[in-house]
C-alpha cells in the first residue's frame, strides 16, 4: 500500500532564507507525486506534480521538488522564502491505476522576520 | 472559473446526532472526492464519484456515513449518528477526468466544512 513520510512536522526559517521541505513515499511502482499547499481556513492548492520524465519539476509561486528514486524521496524547495510562503505543506502519492491519492501529515512553515 | 463550493463552512453539533455537508465541484469535472482532515494529519479519502457512480469508497464508515451524488453534479455527506471522533475538517474535491486518467490527479479542493462534535 501507498504511504508518505513528512519528517518534520514544524519548521521555521526566516524570510529571504532557503527551504526545503522532505518527503518519503512508499510505493512498488512508478508513483505519481504531488505537493500541495494550505493556509488557514482554505482547501489545499497543488504546487507541482511529477508523473515521468524529468526528475526536477517546477511548480507555482516559485517552488521546485525533485524525485529520487533511490531515496524514495520528493523533496520540496525554494530558494528565497516569503512571508507570505508560511502555511501547511501535503505531499502526496498516488499509484499507477485508479487515482486515490495518500497524504502525509503535513509540515508547518512558518516564516520570522 | 469558479471553485469547489462546499457549505456550511462550520459546524458544532452534539455526539449522536445528525449532519450533512454539501458541495458543489467545478463545472464539467467528472469525478467528485470527499476527504476527512483530522487535526495533525493529511487529508484520508472517504469517497470518490465518477458522475453519479461510486469509484471507491473503501475507507467510509457505512455504519454511520453515507454520500450521494444524484446527478453527477453536486454532493451530498451525511453523518448519523456523530461521534466525538468524528471532529475533523471535510474536503471536497474535483477533477476532470476519472480513474487512470493522468489529469484526474488534478484535484481541485474546496474550503472545507470544520465539523466539531461535542
Amino acid at each position: 500500500a501507498q504511504s508518505v513520510t513528512q519528517p518534520d512536522i514544524h519548521i521555521t526559517v526566516s524570510e529571504g532564507a532557503s527551504l526545503e521541505l522532505r518527503c518519503n513515499y512508499s510505493y512498488g511502482a512508478t508513483p505519481y507525486l504531488f505537493w500541495y499547499v494550505q493556509s488557514p481556513g482554505q482547501g489545499l492548492q497543488l504546487l507541482l506534480k511529477y508523473f515521468s520524465g524529468d526528475t526536477l519539476v517546477q511548480g507555482i509561486k516559485g517552488f521546485e521538488a525533485e524525485f529520487k528514486r533511490s531515496q524514495s524521496s520528493f523533496n520540496l524547495r525554494k530558494p528565497s522564502v516569503h512571508w507570505s510562503d508560511a502555511a501547511e505543506y501535503f505531499c502526496a502519492v498516488g499509484g499507477e491505476y485508479g487515482n486515490k491519492l495518500v497524504f502525509g501529515a503535513g509540515t508547518i512553515l512558518r516564516v520570522k522576520s | 472559473e469558479a471553485g469547489v463550493a462546499q457549505s456550511p463552512r462550520y459546524k458544532i453539533i452534539e455526539k449522536r446526532q445528525s449532519v450533512a455537508f454539501w458541495c458543489n465541484p467545478i463545472s464539467g469535472h467528472a469525478t467528485l472526492y470527499w476527504y476527512q482532515q483530522i487535526l495533525g494529519q493529511g487529508p484520508k479519502l472517504l469517497i470518490q464519484f465518477q458522475n453519479n457512480g461510486v469509484v471507491d469508497d473503501s475507507q467510509l464508515p457505512k455504519d454511520r456515513f453515507s454520500a450521494e451524488r444524484l446527478k453527477g453534479v453536486d454532493s451530498t455527506l451525511k453523518i448519523q449518528p456523530a461521534k466525538l471522533e468524528d471532529s475533523a475538517v471535510y474536503l471536497c474535491a474535483s477533477s476532470l477526468e476519472g480513474p487512470r486518467g493522468s489529469r484526474a490527479y488534478e484535484q481541485y479542493f474546496g474550503p472545507g466544512t470544520r465539523l466539531t462534535v461535542t
